[in-house]
Formats: structure tokens, sequence, C-alpha cells
């Protein structure tokens, strides 16, 4: 059983575009929602946590949808810099601390 | 900004010998992790630590890890006998809570092992 299922991508969109991307889960107990992104061969840094009603950082917009569990990362104006792998993480119900990984989905901006 | 920070960046090992890997979590927090991530693979938890205990450990984390708390400081992962699958970036992460609202972890650069 998978935890956390991402599209892989790659997705490659033109600087100004607007990205989404989804996110499922496997956990219904599942409390608090991530979104990481990973430069190559880099750690993942926090990119926004994801809330249930919804929230929005700039450019970034997360949702999170727990009657069809899962979450999205909506990405507006996207810039070359935006080109990385964007990890979903949740931390899993029953457990205390453990973060659950998806294996991230790649963007590219081109100019 | 406080960061997680993690020494060596790169670690490379004859199988079978012992590695300490190193990590300096954010001061405040209380809470500190190790993951690690094959090459072309997801971050997969190893195992979490609080209060100078394991709080939970992953079936990756076998007889041959352990981890230790040696200072007020220093958060580090030994690898007794290592073996050539076990060559990838570790990261270490922490967070000044768990529950109760969303407590994001912070990762560390990551130390990446090469096991030959």
């Amino acid at each position: 059983r998978k935890e956390v299922e991402q599209d892989p991508g790659p997705f490659n969109v033109p600087e100004g575009a607007t990205v989404a991307f989804n996110c499922t889960y496997s956990n219904s107990a599942s409390q608090s929602f991530f979104w990481y992104r990973q430069d190559c061969r880099k750690e993942p840094k926090l990119l926004m946590s994801v809330y249930s009603s919804g929230n929005e950082d700039g450019r970034f917009t997360a949702q999170l949808n727990r009657a069809s569990q899962y979450i999205s990362l909506l990405i507006r104006d996207s810039k070359l810099s935006d080109s990385a792998t964007y990890l979903c993480a949740h931390l899993g119900g029953s457990t205390l601390g453990r973060l659950y990984f998806g294996r991230g989905t790649q963007l590219t901006v081109w100019p | 900004e406080p960061e997680v920070t993690q020494t060596p960046s790169h670690q490379v090992t004859q199988m079978g010998q012992e590695v300490i890997l190193r990590c300096v979590p954010i001061s405040n927090h209380l809470y500190f992790y190790w993951y690690r991530q094959i090459l072309g693979q997801k971050v997969e938890f190893l195992v979490s630590f609080y209060n100078n205990e394991i709080s939970e450990k992953s079936e990756i984390f076998d007889d041959q890890f352990s981890v230790e708390r040696p200072d007020g400081s220093n958060f580090t992962l030994k690898i007794r006998s290592t073996k050539l699958e076990d060559s990838a970036m570790y990261f270490c992460a922490s967070s000044d809570g768990v529950l109760g609202g969303n407590q994001p972890q912070h990762f560390g650069d990551g130390t990446r092992l090469s096991i030959l």
C-alpha cells in the first residue's frame, strides 16, 4: 500500500503559466500536510503547510480535500526559479512525527 | 534564519565499516529525525527522537542503526557495519512540536554516504 502518490511528471511549462499538482494519500487519519520543494540532490525545503481551509502564499495556493483524500498545489505566473521537484508529505495519523513523502512531481519552467 | 546543519557533506566508506553522521538541529527544537533518500527514490523516514529516546523507527532502522544525542546540540546517526545498499543521502530534520497544528520539519542539507 502506497501512503502517498504523486504524478511524477515531468511538467514542462513556459514562464508565466499556471500549473497544478495533485497528491493523494491513503491514511484518512492523517493530520498535517505539507508541500516541500527539492532541487536536484538537495534537501527538501518547506514550501508551505496545507490547511483545511486552503491557504495562499504569494503565487502558491495549497488546498486539502479530506473527502477525496488529496492535496493540491497551484503555482501561478511560473518563474524559471520554480523549476524543481515538488514533494507532498503528511504526518501519519497514528504516529508521532513520521513524515510520509510522495516521490515528487518534477516541474521545468522554460523561458 | 536558523537552520539544521549536517556534517560531513559527503562520506565515502568501505563496506563493513562503521560510519557516524552528525547533525546540529535548530536550537529551540525538541524533536529530531533522520530520513534517507536513495538516488531516484523518495525520501524515507528512519527514526524520530524526543526527550532522549527513540519515539518511532521504521523497518529500515534495524540493529545496525543507532542514534544518540551526546550533548545539548548534536544528534548523530551511527551505522555499525555498512552495506552497499546503505548508499544514499541522509537528511536530519528537526521540529519544535509534533501535534496540535501544522508544525513542519526543517531539513539539513544532507550527507551523501557512498559505500564502496
